[in-house]
């Protein structure tokens, strides 16, 4: 079964400075991959997403994500963190051969908390 | 826009009440999904539904049934609400295709007392 594991359940960066926030799958076949964002009290929200077009995603908010086979890895980057990126951000994988069984469920991981000082 | 709401933002039960929670989607998705969010375990699904009156058991169903009598609502039910249920509940939907990304609903924070 497909995983992921977020690393560091915590990121503090400083305004202005790289946000790099980590993303590993477990899959023998390179699955859909996505990011999502999740704003106090609010629900989830698509970042970008991976469907085996280009190898460097970019998304909304400034948010870019490079999809590496060899590293299993989907790291979500932005190059300077504003205060308004405070969030919990989560990956997600489904597997790229779901076929008519899947029903488009997704795995996620157990998420990174982005804390921006100023 | 895709518009998913769910019924309640903030819910307080007592234990062994019967606790129903709405789903309602607006753009005629096949699928719809029933997670609870607790801190440090991310989103764990509970059921899920790709059709009328379809249904399937997620990761952790127990404790929880589900009902989805028309394509665009999707309830979870809490049959005898424990404490261990009090949660964040997020509900979601997507279509059939395989690149389609799940849209979120706000969330319901139940409480059980």
């Amino acid at each position: 079964a497909q995983s992921v594991t977020q690393l560091g359940s915590h990121v503090s960066v400083s305004e202005g400075a790289l946000v790099l926030l980590r993303c590993n799958y477990s899959s023998s076949v390179p699955p859909y991959l996505f990011w999502y964002v999740q704003y106090p009290n609010q629900g989830l929200q698509l970042l970008l997403k991976y469907t085996s077009a280009a190898t460097l995603v970019k998304g909304i908010n400034g948010f870019e994500a490079e999809f590496k086979k060899s590293e299993t890895s989907f790291h979500l980057t932005k190059p300077s963190a504003h205060m308004s990126d405070a969030a919990e951000y989560f990956c997600a994988v489904r597997p790229l051969n779901a076929g008519g069984t899947s029903y488009g469920k997704l795995t996620f991981g157990q998420g990174t908390i982005l804390t921006v000082h100023p | 826009d895709v518009k998913v709401t769910q019924s309640s933002r903030y819910l307080v039960k007592r234990t062994g009440e019967k606790v129903f929670l709405e789903c309602v989607q607006d753009m005629d998705h096949e699928n719809m999904f029933w997670y609870r969010q607790d801190p440090g375990l991310g989103l764990r699904l509970i059921y899920f539904s790709y059709d009328v009156k379809m249904k399937e058991k997620g990761d952790i169903p127990e404790g929880y049934s589900v009902s989805r009598e028309k394509k665009e609502r999707f309830s979870l039910i809490l049959e005898s609400a424990s404490t261990n249920q009090t949660s964040m509940y997020l509900c979601a939907s997507s279509t059939s295709g395989r690149r389609g990304e799940q849209f979120f609903g706000p969330g319901t924070r139940l409480t059980v007392l």
